[in-house]
C-alpha cells in the first residue's frame, strides 16, 4: 500500500496525559499537513511541513501541541497535558510539490478520546 | 479572514435524482478550490481541483464548476454508493513563497436512497 498511513488508528487516554501520533506520507511527497476534525465539521488546519521545515502553524494551535518531521520523512504530532476538548480525529495529509498540483492525499486518521 | 460555507448541511436524494451542492467562499486571492469525498471514519478522498472562474471538471457522475464566489458539485443520476460527506476547501495564497493554508467547509452529508 503506497498511501498515507497513520498510527495508531485509535487512542484513548486520560486527561493530563501526553500522546504522540505518527504519520508516514507517500514516499515522494515533500509536503505534509496535520489537521484536526471534530464531528460534523470539516478538517481544521494545524500545521504544514515542506520537507523537514515546519513552515506554517495555525494561530489557533495551543502550545501544548508540537509537531516534527525529522529528515523530511515521517512526522509526529504530540499533545501534552491532554484535555477533553482535544478529543477529535487527527488527520495527516501529504502532497507532491508539482507547481499548481496541490491536491492532498489523506491518511485514515487517528481518533483520540480523552477521558 | 478566509471562510468557506457549504449548503445544504444534509441532502437526501432518491437514486437517479440529480442535484447540486454549493460551496461559497471568501478568500483574498484564490489559489485553488478542492472537492473531497469523506466516508464515515475515513480520511477525505480527493475529487477535483479548480483554479479559475469558468473552469469545470468531471468524474463519472460528478461535475464541479467554479465562479468567483462559489463552486457547485453537480451529481447526475446518483447511486447509493455516492452517499458520503462532500467537503469543499480553498487554498490561500502563498505567503513568503512558502506559506500555505487550506480552509475546509463543514461539508454536505449526502444520502442516496435506493
Amino acid at each position: 500500500d503506497t498511501g498515507v498511513s497513520q498510527d495508531p488508528r485509535h487512542k484513548i487516554t486520560k486527561r493530563g496525559q501526553n500522546v504522540t501520533f505518527r504519520c508516514d506520507p507517500i514516499s515522494e511527497h515533500n509536503r505534509l499537513y496535520w489537521y484536526r476534525q471534530t464531528l460534523g465539521q470539516g478538517p481544521e488546519f494545524l500545521t504544514y511541513f515542506q520537507n523537514e521545515a515546519q513552515l506554517e502553524k495555525s494561530r489557533l494551535l495551543s502550545d501544548r501541541f508540537s509537531a516534527e518531521r525529522p529528515k523530511g520523512s515521517f512526522s509526529t504530532l504530540e499533545i501534552q497535558r491532554t484535555e477533553q476538548g482535544d478529543s477529535a480525529m487527527y488527520l495527516c495529509a501529504s502532497s507532491p510539490n508539482r507547481g499548481r498540483n496541490d491536491e492532498q492525499f489523506f491518511g485514515p486518521g487517528t481518533r483520540l478520546t480523552v477521558l | 479572514e478566509d471562510q468557506v460555507t457549504q449548503s445544504p448541511e444534509a441532502l437526501r436524494l432518491q437514486e437517479g435524482e440529480s442535484s447540486s451542492l454549493n460551496c461559497s467562499y471568501t478568500v483574498s486571492g484564490l489559489r485553488g478550490l478542492f472537492w473531497y469525498r469523506q466516508d464515515p471514519g475515513k480520511g477525505p478522498e480527493f475529487l477535483f481541483t479548480l483554479y479559475s472562474a469558468g473552469e469545470e471538471k468531471e468524474k463519472e457522475r460528478l461535475k464541479a464548476t467554479l465562479t468567483k464566489k462559489e463552486s457547485f458539485l453537480h451529481i447526475t443520476a446518483p447511486k447509493p454508493e455516492d452517499s458520503a460527506t462532500y467537503l469543499c476547501a480553498v487554498q490561500a495564497p502563498f505567503r513568503d513563497n512558502y506559506g500555505q493554508n487550506f480552509v475546509f467547509g463543514p461539508g454536505t452529508r449526502l444520502s442516496v436512497l435506493p
